[in-house]
């Protein structure tokens, strides 16, 4: 069964911590997005990396940083976390011949 | 203007009937459409990609209509189960996947 692994279900940190939230796939797929969810607005993508050490910003990269140093391996850093980064953080990678995304189980973030 | 819009719902629907819902997308080149289904708290997983022919699977009928730029769900003798929020999923570029755009999804309520 494929598969991707978020690090964490749910956090809370406070403002101006770092976090880090890692996202493992196993189907070997080249590219993996990270998005947020928030009610009202949808998914709105934040990063996207289409190979190792690659990555693009998406719509809403600022405050964010991310790391692809292996395939199967993609995080997400908030440097200095901020109370409107408070979100539901989904990790995705992508099956490139179909279009079809593959969503870990989601990390709930809170910053207090 | 959002690029892609959906009613946000929710449409409460009688067990067994039949709800139907669109989705409007903005740029007129877009190459892909799929619907995910998103269960509360969970991560959304493919339904059904969206083909120029129309497309079933089972209970479920999506349709595209360029001409007037929108996909639509058809949900057939509604499950219990059906109770999800469903997200449209637009690709607005041939060969990139990094341009998803997602809307914010329609809440559906079956009710007993």
């Amino acid at each position: 069964d494929v598969k991707v692994t978020q690090s964490s279900r749910y956090l809370v940190k406070r403002t101006g911590e770092k976090v880090f939230l890692e996202c493992v796939q196993d189907m070997d797929h080249e590219n993996m997005f990270w998005y947020r969810q928030d009610p009202g607005l949808g998914l709105r993508l934040i990063y996207f990396s289409y190979d190792v050490k690659m990555k693009e910003k998406g719509d809403i990269p600022e405050g964010y940083s991310v790391s692809r140093e292996k395939k199967e391996r993609f995080s997400l850093i908030l440097e200095s976390a901020s109370t409107n980064q408070t979100s539901m953080y989904l990790c995705a990678s992508i099956v490139t011949n179909t279009g079809e995304l593959f969503f870990g189980e989601g990390s709930r973030l809170t910053v207090l | 203007r959002k690029e892609v819009e959906q009613d946000p719902g929710p449409f409460n629907v009688p067990e067994g009937a039949t709800v139907a819902f669109n989705c409007t997308y903005s740029n007129s080149a877009s190459q892909s459409f799929f619907w995910y289904r998103q269960d509360c708290r969970k991560e959304p997983k493919l339904l059904m990609s969206v083909y120029s022919s129309g497309n079933e699977d089972g209970r479920f009928t999506a349709q595209l209509n360029r001409a007037s730029q929108y996909i639509s769900l058809l949900i057939r003798d509604s499950k219990l189960s059906d109770s999800a929020t469903y997200l449209c999923v637009v690709n607005p570029s041939l060969g990139s996947w990094g341009k998803l755009q997602f809307g914010a999804g329609t809440q559906v309520v079956v009710t007993p």
